[in-house]
């Protein structure tokens, strides 16, 4: 069964230091969100592609955070300097196309920022 | 105001009852609406899709869209331990997929 990959899975950096998440989506899905959840919160939106290009990227902050998709085919989201309120689980999706495809989500990647 | 509101409980419910799960949205403009199940420490698992009014059922979940109310719900029938997650709605605006707080629930044997 096809499904959305992440690695690594689990994550401790130190504070200020970079860190960088990996996720490949479903062969075929056009549309990939990275997406940021807080204990006991929903999933917040941080950036969402169309391919190679950025379609939404407003909640992203961009004086830390930075966000790629090359080939329109795998993407990987960066944090530099890591900060202890950027601990929280990062989580990447995929669907076929927007807006009538469900998204589809990886495991995750479980930041600890220390 | 969020675009998308849901109690986040918690839900303790009898193994066996009906868990009753509710959002509610201001955006008259989402089309989609989908529900997601996340067990601890994993991702969501997407349980419901639906892009009208009305009913739609799969197995023991009923999905249930009210447009004219804003107003979705998810029941669970028969629920067992299994059941014990975080339930999250979501819903699509054009092409902005946003979430609810989550709702979670616990089915005690």
């Amino acid at each position: 069964e096809a499904e959305v990959a992440q690695s690594p899975r689990y994550k401790i950096t130190e504070k200020s230091q970079a860190v960088a998440f990996w996720c490949d989506p479903i062969s075929g899905h056009a549309t990939l969100y990275w997406y940021r959840q807080i204990l006991g919160q929903g999933p917040e939106l941080l950036v969402q592609f169309q391919d190679e290009s950025v379609v939404d990227d407003s909640q992203l902050p961009k004086d830390r955070f930075s966000a790629e998709r090359l080939k329109g085919v795998d993407s990987t989201l960066k944090i530099q300097p890591a900060e202890l309120g950027d601990s929280a689980m990062y989580l990447c999706a995929s669907s076929l196309r927007t807006p009538e495809s469900e998204a589809f989500f990886g495991q995750g990647t479980r930041l600890t920022v220390v | 105001q969020k675009e998308v509101e849901q109690d986040p409980g918690p839900l303790s419910v009898p193994e066996g009852a009906i868990v009753s799960l509710n959002c509610t949205y201001s955006n008259s403009a989402f089309q989609y609406f989908m529900w997601y199940r996340q067990y601890s420490r994993k991702g969501p698992e997407l349980l419901m899709y639906t892009y009208s009014s009305g009913n739609k059922e799969d197995g023991r979940f009923t999905a249930q869209v009210d447009k004219s109310s804003k107003y979705i719900s998810l029941f669970i029938r028969d629920s067992q331990p299994s059941d014990s997650a975080t339930y999250l709605c979501a819903m699509i605006n054009d092409y902005k997929l946003s979430f609810g707080a989550g709702t979670t629930v616990t089915v005690r044997a």
